[in-house]
């Protein structure tokens, strides 16, 4: 195991199209996380879960940003309606104790 | 909510020396874990050291260490003898060690820069 994936790397697409990201963890980890980073800011946290349960999510995840692990394995995160305000680099991050993070997802939304 | 200060958006430091990283938060909790992760350049983050709160020994690992003040609220990380792949943004990290609340909230960043 080489670590946590993502696909793809980048992502260029035009306002109001949907988009969606999947992320990879390492095999043995049940927590898996979603942040979003934007240019000269740390990551944020948007979601996280536990196996297939979505255990907590912030107030920056809006309802156009949906999230799921369907058999406890990979994620997807799906944005519709996109905006450019989304436009930032979208980190997976797996754990069974520390985060382990992926290379990201760079969205850019023109 | 808790909140991470790193009031120190850039560091240069001549190679082979020593810098420490500032890092300041802000919580009512008791119980929680500290965390500094480095990004390089177009590269993923790696998570460089970890602190309990509950220890009172500061934490090592090789050439990073931390400063961990709790009653200040201060986790400064200290690198020593840097070494040019020491250069990347270094991020300070909370986790609340309460269950259930299981996401890290992240500094803005440090950019690290190491001179020849």
């Amino acid at each position: 195991d080489t670590g946590v994936s993502q696909d793809p790397r980048h992502k260029i697409t035009k306002r109001g199209q949907n988009v969606t990201f999947r992320c990879d963890p390492i095999s043995e980890h049940n927590r898996l996380y979603w942040y979003r980073q934007t240019l000269g800011q740390g990551p944020e946290f948007l979601t996280y879960f536990q196996n297939e349960a979505q255990l907590e999510k912030s107030r920056l995840l809006s309802d156009r940003f949906s999230a799921e692990r369907p058999k406890g394995s990979f994620s997807t995160l799906e944005i519709q309606r996109t905006e450019q305000g989304d436009s930032a680099m979208y980190l997976c991050a797996s754990s069974y104790n520390e985060q382990f993070f992926g290379p990201g997802t760079r969205l850019t939304v023109l | 909510a808790q909140t991470v200060t790193q009031s120190q958006p850039e560091m240069s430091v001549q190679e082979a020396e020593t810098v420490t990283l500032s890092c300041t938060y802000d919580t009512s909790e008791s119980d929680y874990y500290l965390f500094w992760y480095k990004q390089p350049p177009s590269r993923q983050m790696i998570l460089v050291i970890r602190q309990e709160a509950y220890k009172q020994q500061n934490a090592t690992e090789n050439r990073f260490s931390v400063n961990f003040q709790k009653a200040a609220k201060s986790f400064s990380l200290k690198i020593s003898d840097s070494q040019l792949g020491d250069a990347a943004m270094y991020f300070c990290a909370y986790r609340s060690g309460m269950g259930g609340a299981d996401g890290l909230t992240f500094g803005k960043g440090t950019h690290l820069i190491i001179q020849p």
